[in-house]
């Protein structure tokens, strides 16, 4: 069974836009993870923040959690058309779950 | 850095047949091994979790007579689809988990059942 959901389930934007997507869980974890997947392929590993850290950067990403809400927000600041992909979130909690997934469009 | 191969990447069976998906983590010893589901527009789903040397844990709903999973050893896992259905059809994603406890993914296993 899936972890948790994602929020919004589709986003449309514009180059050069920031895009923000949240995760809600259920239950308690070791970490958060978020990853990339474009169409039809593989996971591509963005970042992971423990259930310690309350925010991490890694170039133009930025993420939060929040454990007492249990939540977790992944923005990307200047967004570029390359960054069109879904997006999860995967809880580690034991195994890992994902999340239903954001589906990013920017246009250029 | 670790790397996991999945093979076949892509394959095509008849109805009622088998396959055999196998998962390698090419240069580290496996503690866990993971195999996900994801159909079209759809997210990752659980399917189980194995360990080296015991019987794979299914989650809720996975069928293990039809789903067969031998972690033979610590560098390989496999998944045979047993007398495959068109609703089998779906991208298998397997992932390994290492003595750190860090978690790897295999770039997935498309499976077309006609």
């Amino acid at each position: 069974s899936q972890q948790g959901e994602e929020d919004p389930q589709a986003l449309s934007i514009q180059e050069g836009e920031n895009a923000t997507m949240n995760c809600s869980y259920k239950t308690s974890i070791n970490n958060l993870q978020w990853y990339r997947q474009n169409s039809g392929r593989g996971l591509v590993h963005l970042i992971l923040i423990r259930s310690n850290e309350r925010e991490k950067h890694s170039g133009r990403l930025r993420v939060t959690l929040d454990t007492s809400k249990k939540s977790s927000s992944l923005l990307i600041t200047a967004s570029r058309a390359a960054d069109t992909a879904s997006y999860f979130c995967a809880t580690d909690g034991g195994d890992m779950r994902f999340g239903a997934g954001t589906r990013l469009t920017v246009k250029p | 850095g670790a790397v996991v191969s999945q093979h076949p990447s892509r394959v095509i069976c008849k109805s009622g047949t088998s396959v055999k998906i196998e998962c390698r983590s090419l240069d580290f010893q496996a503690t866990t091994m993971f195999w996900y589901r994801q159909f079209p527009k759809q997210s990752l789903m659980l399917m189980a979790t194995s360990n080296e040397g015991s019987k794979a844990t299914y989650e809720q709903g996975v069928e293990k007579d039809k789903f067969l999973i031998n972690h033979a050893s610590l560098t390989l896992s496999t998944l045979t689809v047993t007398s495959a259905h068109p609703e089998d059809s779906s991208f298998y994603i397997c992932s390994v988990r290492d003595i750190y406890y860090e978690q790897y993914f295999g770039p997935g296993t498309r499976l077309t059942v006609t």
